[in-house]
């Protein structure tokens, strides 16, 4: 069956512009996580959702917001982008709220900002 | 605050060896523990996990050891292969789902 799906892979912004990432979990795959990766700092969570509802955030500033459709597909956006935000941006989707092993990441979005 | 820390940002170890990497956290209510393995341009993929109930969980060449005393995790790779190589990152889950990761540790197996 086809992967996690995430668009666009590589993605450069202008520091004050905002940006929205996509990503289409496998089919039947309700929960949907995202992370940063930067690396002094390895996947930082951003937040969770299941079945259209925000489950949970990590802590990370009110500019990184997101949203889950009701094909369960999600998008995370950033707005009044700064250089720090530069990372790679993984999805993750499961079947269920997964204690971790049903967890299967897409590849990501390479954001660079400038 | 780092409250899943892997404090050997790199490890190469000959093939046919053993290759043990670690895991330190500082929160006792993490309930799961887990291992991810990560190739150049991929994302993450789950590898082993163990909850916090055990102290061991094998399959095949991996297995991984919990110390909840210590609060340290070790994942052990017998026998290491080249195909190995790749960054590894150890996570943990606390209460609703949300996974905390280490910076992860680059391994090399060298034929």
């Amino acid at each position: 069956k086809a992967g996690v799906t995430q668009t666009p892979r590589y993605l450069i912004k202008t520091r004050g512009q905002q940006v929205t990432l996509s990503c289409s979990p496998i089919s039947g795959h309700r929960s949907v996580s995202w992370y940063q990766q930067t690396p002094g700092q390895g996947l930082q969570f951003l937040f969770e959702y299941f079945s259209e509802t925000q489950r949970n955030k990590g802590n990370f500033p009110g500019r990184f917001s997101g949203r889950q459709f009701s094909n369960s597909r999600s998008e995370m956006n950033v707005s009044t982008l700064e250089l720090g935000d530069s990372a790679l941006y993984l999805c993750a989707s499961s079947l269920e709220r997964a204690r971790g092993y049903g967890y299967t990441f897409g590849s990501g979005t390479r954001l660079t900002v400038v | 605050d780092q409250q899943v820390k892997q404090n050997s940002p790199s490890l190469s170890v000959q093939e046919g060896r053993i290759s043990i990497l670690n895991c330190d956290y500082t929160n006792s209510m993490f309930d799961y523990f887990l291992w991810y393995k990560k190739y150049p341009a991929e994302g993450p993929t789950f590898l082993i996990s163990i909850s916090s109930i055990k102290d061991k969980n094998e399959d095949g060449r991996f297995t991984v050891f919990l110390n909840k005393s210590a609060k340290h995790l070790s994942l052990h790779i017998v026998p290491s292969q080249p195909g190995d190589s790749a960054v590894y990152f150890c996570a943990a889950r606390a209460f609703g789902n949300q996974f905390y990761f280490g910076t992860g540790t680059s391994l090399t197996v060298i034929p």
